[in-house]
């Protein structure tokens, strides 16, 4: 149980465009979903967090313009990275708390962005 | 505010030995811990988690985790290591009460010799 998918698991964009990015829970209930990103050989840094139905609260530093959030239900969220630039190469992982029980979050495989 | 520190970012150990990882945290208010492994270019898997009650949490794969709130303290050990252990190893920690933000340590990259 407790399973999180996102798609894709990797993408490829020209600089410019924008991406979005699906984090589902397959099999609960998410009342709050977490994005973080990674960098190369470094730890998570949360971006932000969302409830479903409500806006996402971000993170100091982390550009609420560029980096949109929806969580329209309780099993998707979505990442949008608008207007993505070389920098934005990152990878992505969300993770959600399952309805009820709030102390675990389960983390998405991960989603590689590279722009070019 | 907390925080996580995981000493030793690289740690190495033949196949058969004991794993120890190292964690400490700073935590205003009693914290929830926990361990997570990630394997390249993949998400986080949970190892084990310590809420409340027994101090020695048993995890998967054989990984263990024993609270000592005097050392603020939350080191995960293995008996034997295997091959297939050889990954990255976060701990993190949030508090009772609060959205569940995690705030992870820099992580433990593990080798296993064989």
């Amino acid at each position: 149980g407790a399973v999180v998918s996102q798609h894709p698991s990797w993408v490829i964009c020209k600089s410019g465009t924008s991406v979005k990015i699906e984090c589902r829970s397959l099999d609960f209930q998410a009342t709050t979903m977490f994005w973080y990103r990674q960098f190369p050989k470094q730890s998570l840094m949360l971006m932000a967090t969302s409830n479903e139905g409500s806006k996402a609260t971000y993170e100091q530093g982390v550009e609420k313009d560029k980096f949109l959030i929806n969580h329209a239900s309780l099993t998707l969220s979505t990442l949008t990275v608008t207007s993505a630039h070389p920098e934005d190469s990152s990878f992505y992982i969300c993770s959600a708390n399952e309805r009820g029980l709030r102390d675990t979050q389960y983390f998405g495989p991960g989603t590689r962005l590279t722009v070019l | 505010a907390q925080s996580v520190t995981q000493l030793g970012s690289h740690v190495s150990v033949s196949e058969g030995a004991l794993v120890l990882l190292r964690c400490n945290y700073s935590s205003s208010v009693p914290p929830y811990l926990f361990w997570y492994v990630q394997y390249p270019n993949q998400g986080l898997q949970l190892l084990l988690k310590y809420t409340t009650g027994a101090t020695l949490v048993k995890g998967i794969n054989g990984f263990e985790a024993e609270f000592k709130k005097s050392e603020t303290s939350f080191h995960l050990t293995k008996p034997s290591a295997h091959m297939s252990d050889a990954a990255e190893y976060f701990c993190a920690v949030t508090l009772r009460g609060s959205a569940r933000q995690l705030t992870f340590g820099s992580g433990t990259q593990l080798t296993v010799l064989p």
